[in-house]
């Protein structure tokens, strides 16, 4: 069974930061929170990962609570292209085993 | 970045034959790759897990003389569907393991299959 939980759907104004939160209350000390986008019939795309820090890259911000129980990824400006499934994961980080198992995850529209 | 590449990436079959779906990791090494398979308007569902060199390991309910899994090298997985039906028309994506990547996870474009 996944271990994160996320809203079914977000709506977003083009050119508006999204903000696509995700509950892990189980989260283990050795877990890292994984983000994936997946846009219609194509394999997904990784986004960003952390641990504990917030993290940034050239697509998103990653900011994850204290207390590692929540986390929320943040497009800065989004587009429509940004439209997309959006998957948040744990999973043992630098790990050769650690599988991925998905959630629902979260339909962002993001719309004119 | 790294990547993975499946072939075909579309196929459409006639009832009872089988079908062949290759994994590629293109500039890297898998130790383990993993398949998924995923319905219309539906999360991925992990299938099975295979390691280079020994048996796919399958997730609960999926039924390992159906869906066979060969990882005979360190770049190439392949599914086969065998005896294929109209229920087993689906998306299926693999994933690889980047062992010399810090076990980094990848993608592939995904395949899908329409079975007549």
């Amino acid at each position: 069974d996944a271990k994160t939980t996320q809203p079914t759907s977000m709506d977003c104004a083009e050119g508006r930061a999204a903000n696509l939160p995700c509950n892990h209350s189980t989260i283990s000390g050795n877990e890292y929170v994984y983000w994936y986008r997946q846009i219609h019939s194509q394999g997904p795309q990784y986004i960003i990962h952390g641990l504990k820090n917030n993290e940034t890259n050239e697509m998103a911000s990653l900011i994850i609570t204290e207390d590692r129980k929540s986390s929320t990824l943040i497009l800065p400006h989004a587009t429509l292209r940004d439209t997309a499934v959006y998957y948040c994961i744990v999973r043992p980080g630098s790990s050769n085993t650690g599988k991925l198992i998905f959630g629902q995850g979260t339909t962002l529209q993001v719309k004119p | 970045g790294a990547v993975v590449s499946q072939h075909p990436s579309w196929v459409i079959c006639k009832s009872g034959t089988s079908v062949k779906i290759e994994c590629r990791s293109l500039d890297f090494q898998a130790t383990t790759m993993f398949w998924y398979r995923q319905f219309p308007k539906q999360s991925l569902m992990l299938m099975a897990t295979s390691n280079e060199g020994s048996k796919a390991t399958y997730e609960q309910g999926v039924e390992k003389d159906k869906f066979l899994i060969n990882h005979a090298s360190l770049t190439l997985s392949t599914l086969t569907v065998t005896s294929a039906h109209p229920e087993d028309s689906s998306f299926y994506i693999c994933s690889a393991i980047a062992g010399d990547k810090n076990g980094e996870l990848f993608f592939g474009e995904g395949s899908r299959l329409t079975v007549l």
